[in-house]
């Protein structure tokens, strides 16, 4: 089956530990996304990456780290820096053109702090 | 910067009746509008897209408009069902542009 998956579903954190989000897809998509979710409001986009071995910061990158080493795979790190870690994460990606469009999710991660 | 908004209040509903959401937004004129659904605890998933050029799109009980001028989306869907229950999001995106902007979504609730 083709798709995105993420791991793990449920992810805890204690305090200033970094923790790394798995994102991983299988439609030969050159674009992937990072986005949160808070509750009662919108997704927002943390990072992106057109192409492997680059990306760019999205509305709210501070605290976070990502890496695009290879064109299946999308980690985020959420960094000690990020002081209201507390969200659901959702990876996303999309097919190539400018602008992108239908974009995949993933079922998402969500981070709890302990 | 851009701002898009959906209705916050969760939109009740009959079975039968058809269900309308909207989605306006401000500042730039995007390539294209996007609704997708969420359900709890999952990730959203693509219904339809719209261009800028296009007044209306359908798709089975779907229907989506848009409205340069007013700067809105119309969603619509048709004779709804209990299973339409979930939280419906708008998304825009610019041209030259690589990334989108996803409203905050408007949960409706479709009563048997």
């Amino acid at each position: 089956d083709g798709g995105i998956t993420q791991s793990p579903k449920y992810l805890f954190r204690k305090e200033g530990q970094n923790v790394t989000l798995s994102c991983e897809q299988n439609l030969n998509h050159d674009a992937m996304y990072w986005y949160r979710q808070d509750p009662g409001q919108g997704l927002r986009l943390i990072y992106y990456s057109q192409i492997v071995n680059d990306f760019q910061k999205g509305d709210i990158a501070e605290g976070y780290s990502v890496s695009r080493e290879k064109k299946e795979s999308f980690p985020l790190t959420v960094t000690s820096a990020q002081k209201n870690p507390t969200a659901f994460y959702l990876c996303a990606s999309s097919g190539a053109g400018r602008p992108q469009e239908t974009q995949y999710f993933g079922p998402g991660t969500r981070l709890l702090v302990l | 910067s851009q701002k898009i908004e959906q209705n916050s209040e969760a939109l009740n509903i009959q079975e039968g009746k058809t269900a309308t959401l909207t989605c306006n937004y401000t500042n730039y004129s995007p390539a294209y509008l996007q609704w997708y659904r969420q359900d709890p605890g999952r990730g959203p998933v693509f219904l339809l897209l719209i261009r800028e050029n296009e007044k209306e799109k359908r798709k089975e009980r779907l229907k989506v408009t848009f409205d340069t001028t007013l700067k809105q989306s119309l969603f619509h869907i048709t004779a709804s069902q209990p299973a339409d229950s979930a939280t419906y999001l708008c998304a825009l995106a610019l041209y030259n542009f690589n990334k989108f902007y996803f409203g905050s979504g408007t949960k409706l609730n479709v009563k048997p």
